[in-house]
């Protein structure tokens, strides 16, 4: 079945710091990811998609120049918080429309910033 | 009003007895509707989903769609300790979109 691979799974840093989360799809083409954030007890908010070889559209109210997404590939897109902060501290996860039934997600990515 | 809403929970059941969740959604025309299992910690796993009015049974779940009252469920029979965790409601609302409800935390005790 198709996988999404996305890494790190956890991840801490300094506030003021970049990081990176990517997300490769390892049996198929993604040509669309969905990039959603989980705040703790709350449920996934959906941040932006992107498709392959064009821009990123970003849900109202997220920053565009603050998560900056690249989906070069059609097996790889990347989430950048740039200059992250603790209001950013988060669980990450990318999903993708390929696979049998729909939707893949990603294992999650722990952002803690302190 | 929320595009998805779930009651949070927690739902409480004893190992054996049928757990029941409940999903509404805002928007009618919405096509698809998924119920995914989320553990602490872990990315969501999906259940099951359902397209069409009416019941879908797989093994030991159930999801039961009404469009008309924009309404989907999720049944669990024979609840067993292992399906402790949060179930979320996502429904597609067009352009490949998942909304996602706030879940419901079903608690399984032996």
């Amino acid at each position: 079945g198709a996988v999404v691979s996305q890494h790190p799974s956890w991840v801490i840093c300094k506030s003021g710091t970049s990081v990176k989360i990517e997300c490769r799809s390892l049996d198929f083409q993604a040509t669309t990811m969905f990039w959603y954030r989980q705040f703790p007890k709350q449920s996934l908010m959906l941040m932006a998609t992107s498709n392959e070889g064009s821009k990123a559209t970003y849900e109202q109210g997220v920053e565009k120049d603050k998560f900056l997404i690249n989906h070069a590939s059609l097996t790889l897109s990347t989430l950048t918080v740039t200059s992250a902060h603790p209001e950013d501290s988060s669980f990450y996860i990318c999903s993708t429309t390929g696979g049998i039934y729909g939707y893949t997600f990603g294992s999650g990515t722990r952002l803690t910033v302190v | 009003q929320k595009e998805v809403e779930q009651n949070s929970g927690p739902l409480s059941v004893p190992e054996g007895a049928i757990a029941s969740l409940n999903c509404t959604y805002s928007d009618r025309g919405s096509q698809s509707f998924f119920w995914y299992r989320q553990y602490s910690g872990k990315s969501p796993e999906l259940i099951m989903f359902i397209y069409s009015n009416g019941d879908k049974e797989d093994g030991r779940f159930t999801a039961q769609l009404n469009k008309a009252s924009q309404y989907v469920s999720l049944l669990i029979r024979d609840s067993q300790p292992s399906d402790s965790a949060t179930y979320l409601c996502a429904v597609n609302t067009g352009f490949q979109k998942l909304v996602f409800g706030t879940g419901t935390r079903l608690l399984v005790s032996p």
